[in-house]
């Protein structure tokens, strides 16, 4: 099946810094979506971004479909962004998302 | 935005009982849910897809007999844990997309205790 590996597996940053994530897949994807799980477990939609430039307040995310890779910037961090971030990826239309093992992120004040 | 729910949020069972857990599509329709598993400090893992009408796929080494999965309508799909053991003890989460896109939403999850 796909491979999905994000970097890096953790990081720990002060209020104000900014970050970027990666996330490299083995194969051609038919969706890439970018999630932010928070301290009760609820996955939240950042970024559906099979190709190109998103950008949503503090966060932005870039996907290079023919390099096969997705980066998400978070700039001027707040500690509410503390939580684990995934990468997951789609072969097909209709077919279940693979996850990445994640990123976790501390922000601490 | 689209809203998928679970219920319960979280439940404490003792070994050999049954635990149903129910996953709803809000306000779209759902041909196709999937139900993921989680646990501690893990990723998510594919636990089988669930499509409206017709019977579930599971996923390689995913008891079938164990994970009962019944998609009735559009809009609910639930799991059935059945014979609980503590090594069932896990973050249950259910997906789906809607018909107007490719991106998918996650319900809340499910937390389960097998004492």
């Amino acid at each position: 099946g796909i491979q999905v590996e994000q970097s890096p597996p953790d990081l720990i940053l002060q209020e104000g810094a900014n970050s970027t994530l990666r996330c490299n897949f083995s194969d051609s994807v038919n969706n890439l979506q970018w999630f932010h799980q928070n301290p009760w477990g609820q996955l939240i939609n950042l970024f559906y971004i099979p190709s190109g430039t998103k950008q949503n307040g503090r966060l932005s995310a870039t996907t290079v479909a023919t390099e096969r890779y997705s980066l998400l910037y978070i700039s001027s961090s707040q500690t509410t962004d503390s939580g684990v971030y995934f990468c997951a990826v789609e072969l097909n239309s209709g077919y279940a998302l693979n996850f990445g093992k994640g990123t976790s992120l501390l922000v601490t004040p | 935005g689209a809203v998928v729910s679970q219920h319960p949020s979280w439940v404490i069972c003792k070994s050999g009982t049954s635990v149903k857990i129910e996953c709803r599509s809000l306000d779209f329709q759902a041909t196709t849910m999937f139900w993921y598993r989680q646990f501690p400090k893990q990723s998510l893992m594919l636990m089988a897809t669930s499509n409206e009408g017709s019977k579930a796929t599971y996923e390689q080494g995913v008891e079938k007999d164990k994970f009962l999965i019944n998609h009735a309508s559009l809009t609910l799909s639930t799991l059935t844990v059945t014979s609980a053991h503590p090594e069932d003890s896990s973050f249950y989460i259910c997906s789906a997309h809607t018909l107007l896109s490719y991106e998918q939403y996650f319900g809340p999850g499910t937390r389960l205790t097998v004492t």
